[in-house]
C-alpha cells in the first residue's frame, strides 16, 4: 500500500511569506507526528496527534507554528510570517497506535522549505 | 541540549567489513533507542531497536549493543554492503514519551 506522502516536496517562500506543508499519513494511521530536520542535524520533534486531538505541541520553536488535523487524517504544518531560521526539511511521520511506538513509526519523504 | 550524540559525521568502510556505529546519550530516562537509516530524498526508515532490559538485539546482518552504564550504544554492521551507504541515525526515547529524540547522523559510505 501507499507509504506517508508529503507535499510538496521542495517549497522556496520569501521571508514573511506564510507557507502550508501537507502530509497523508497511512490510511488508518491513529498517530501522526512532525519534525523539523535542520541541514546536518537529526529530525527535532514538533508537534503530535493522535487521531484529530494535538496532543503535544512542545517542540514547535514558536507561535508563528500551526498544525492541524481536523479529520484526524490528512495534516497541515503552516507558519506564519517565514524567517530565514525556517529553512530546514519537514519530516511527517505516522504509526497504527496510540502514542509513539518507534519500529512502526513510518516517515514520509519530507518537504524541504528553503527562505530566502 | 543535545540529549543524544553521534560524533562521527561520517565513516567510510571496505566491503565485507564491519562497520560499527556510534552513539551516545545523556539522558537516563531514555529507556528505548533506535536505529534508523536514510537515504537521500527519503525519509528515515527504521532499522533496529533495543530496549534498557536488554543489552544485544541482533537482526540479520545488524547488531546494536547497549552500555547504560556509560551511557552508549553502538550498531554493528557485519558483513557491509554497498547498499548500506546511507546516513544512520540513532535515537532514543523515554517511557510513555512522545519526543523521540535524535542524534544528528553518520553517514556511512562502504566502497566496494
Amino acid at each position: 500500500g501507499a507509504g506517508v506522502s508529503q507535499s510538496p516536496r521542495y517549497k522556496v517562500a520569501k521571508r514573511g511569506q506564510d507557507v502550508a506543508l501537507r502530509c497523508d499519513p497511512i490510511s488508518g494511521h491513529v498517530s501522526l507526528f512532525w519534525y523539523q530536520q535542520a541541514l546536518g542535524q537529526g529530525p527535532e520533534f514538533l508537534t503530535y496527534f493522535q487521531n484529530e486531538a494535538q496532543l503535544d505541541k512542545s517542540g514547535l520553536p514558536s507561535d508563528r507554528f500551526f498544525a492541524e488535523r481536523p479529520e484526524g487524517s490528512v495534516s497541515t504544518l503552516k507558519i506564519q510570517r517565514t524567517q530565514q531560521e525556517d529553512s530546514a526539511v519537514y519530516l511527517c511521520a505516522s504509526t497504527p497506535v496510540r502514542g509513539w511506538i518507534g519500529d512502526t513509526q513510518y516517515f514520509g519523504p519530507g518537504t524541504r522549505l528553503t527562505v530566502l | 541540549d543535545q540529549q543524544v550524540k553521534q560524533n562521527s559525521p561520517s565513516l567510510s568502510v571496505q566491503e565485507g567489513r564491519i562497520s560499527i556505529l556510534n552513539c551516545d546519550y545523556t539522558n537516563s530516562m531514555f529507556d528505548y533507542f533506535l536505529w534508523y537509516k536514510k537515504y537521500p530524498a527519503e525519509g528515515p526508515t527504521f532499522l533496529i531497536s533495543i530496549s534498557s532490559i536488554k543489552d544485544k538485539n541482533e537482526d540479520g546482518r545488524f547488531t546494536v549493543f547497549l552500555n547504560k552504564s556509560a551511557k552508549h550504544l553502538s550498531l554493528h554492521i557485519v558483513p557491509s554492503q554497498p547498499g548500506d551507504s546511507a546516513v544512520y541515525f540513532c535515537a532514543a526515547s523515554a517511557k510513555n514519551n512522545n519526543d523521540m529524540r535524535f542524534g544528528a547522523g553518520t553517514r556511512l559510505t562502504v566502497k566496494p
